[in-house]
């Protein structure tokens, strides 16, 4: 059974600094893994999806890499701001099922 | 587009009331998700469906039921309800297997 964890599970950092992201997944057979991003009340917001054939990819200030074989993803936020406060969510698609599999998150706050 | 949308936002039901969430969207998408969310938790899938009239369940499917009989919605029921179900739900859909999930905003229900 796929199982997903995500380390820290809270961060508190000043702004401008940068930081990381842990994920970790116990199957690697994954079609690929999605970072979200849940602010206080509200749904899921999709932030970066990596292919399982993919090592990493960018979005503005967010980078995201997959090491399938050692079951591992990290979310590297550059330069944080304020409105980064939230909590990020991984999620990866095992190759056998139709659904997906959680973590738990890391709750993020920026200090301004 | 509305994308997916959830009704009703906020629910308090007895113990042993029933209720429909329901949840459509607009996208044309054949897979539909229920999540619930408990506080300080990663998401739990209740059931899912693949296309119209197609369902199965996913990891909490007790004291649930679901139906799809359109491509558009995919509503949740809850027989009986107990305060175990006391949650955030949220429904989502995507186009195609593996592909990024669109999230509704949830249903935040109490049950007492």
């Amino acid at each position: 059974k796929q199982e997903v964890t995500q380390i820290p599970a809270a961060l508190s950092v000043p702004e401008g600094e940068n930081l990381v992201l842990n994920c970790s997944f116990t199957d690697s057979a994954i079609y690929n893994l999605q970072w979200f991003r849940q602010d206080p009340g509200k749904g899921l917001t999709s932030l970066l999806l990596i292919q399982s054939s993919q090592r990493e990819q960018t979005s503005g200030r967010l980078n995201a890499s997959l090491d399938k074989s050692s079951g591992r993803s990290t979310l590297y936020i550059a330069a944080s701001q304020p409105g980064d406060s939230a909590t990020y969510l991984c999620a990866v698609t095992p190759n056998y099922g139709q659904n997906f599999v959680f973590g738990p998150g890391t709750r993020l706050s920026v200090l301004p | 587009n509305a994308g997916v949308t959830q009704t009703p936002k906020f629910r308090i039901l007895k113990i042993g009331q029933s209720m429909t969430l329901q949840c459509t969207q607009d996208m044309n998408h054949n897979y539909m998700y229920w999540y619930r969310q408990d506080p300080g938790m990663g998401l739990k899938l209740i059931y899912y469906s693949v296309g119209a009239g197609i369902t199965d369940k996913g990891e909490v499917p007790n004291g649930y039921n679901v139906s799809r009989s359109t491509t558009e919605d995919f509503p949740l029921r809850l027989e009986l309800a107990a305060p175990s179900q006391t949650s955030v739900y949220f429904c989502a859909s995507i186009d195609s297997m593996p592909d990024t999930q669109y999230f509704g905003p949830g249903t935040r229900l109490t049950v007492l």
